[in-house]
């Protein structure tokens, strides 16, 4: 099977960028995706990446794909206290009978401190 | 916006319960999912449908089952709850063009005793 995998946990100051790291290690076509989890809440969309493209940018978010390595990156500019959270990176496959199944690391806790 | 109702924030239940767990979605989505969440583990899937009255395993079906008798409901079901089953569970929908992500209820937080 497909392994997506995270560092656990992420420590910076506000107003800092942070970056979030991923690797995984299918090599099919795919869409790999940035969720947030807020404490006590769903998954929410923040972004994503087909995997023919190299980067992405949404306001203070950019998105960094290395098809060679099969690293994904998240960074977030100027961070603030409300970006603190469990950020996962997901993957899906293009393929026949993927029904748009992801693919999640295990979560990065991100720690905004003042 | 797409908006995926689960029923319960919060659940307790005793070991052997038969366990509902209810998720809806509005926005008429052919797929849904059923996964459960624990630390350091990241989302497992545990089944999933892409049609009324179809279902697939995913990952870790064991002990779980599901049903999907409408189109906007997904139901997971644990036969005979047990201890092990203690977990945050979240349910999505999503259309069938795969390119399409996933949208997420807010979950529900289950405890079995």
């Amino acid at each position: 099977g497909e392994d997506v995998e995270q560092s656990l946990f992420l420590s910076v100051r506000e107003g800092d960028s942070s970056v979030i790291n991923c690797t995984y290690t299918d090599s099919s076509s795919t869409y790999l995706y940035w969720y947030k989890q807020e404490p006590g809440a769903g998954l929410q969309l923040l972004t994503y990446i087909f995997s023919n493209m190299d980067m992405k940018q949404d306001q203070r978010l950019t998105v960094l794909l290395n098809k060679k390595d099969k690293h994904l990156s998240l960074r977030i500019a100027d961070t603030q206290t409300g970006d603190s959270a469990i950020y996962f990176c997901a993957e899906t496959l293009l393929t026949t009978d993927s029904w748009g199944k992801l693919q999640f690391g295990a979560g990065t806790q991100v720690v905004v401190t003042p | 916006d797409v908006k995926v109702t689960q029923s319960s924030r919060y659940l307790v239940k005793r070991t052997g319960e038969k366990v509902f767990l209810e998720c809806v979605q509005d926005m008429d989505h052919e797929n849904m999912f059923w996964y459960r969440q624990d630390p350091g583990l990241g989302l497992r899937l545990i089944y999933f449908s892409y049609d009324v009255k179809m279902k697939e395993k995913g990952d870790i079906p064991e002990g779980y089952s599901v049903s999907r008798e409408k189109k906007e409901r997904f139901s997971l079901i644990l036969e005979s709850a047990s201890t092990n089953q203690t977990s945050m569970y979240l349910c999505a929908s999503t259309t069938v063009e795969r390119v399409q992500p996933q949208h997420f209820g807010d979950g529900t937080r289950l405890s079995i005793l």
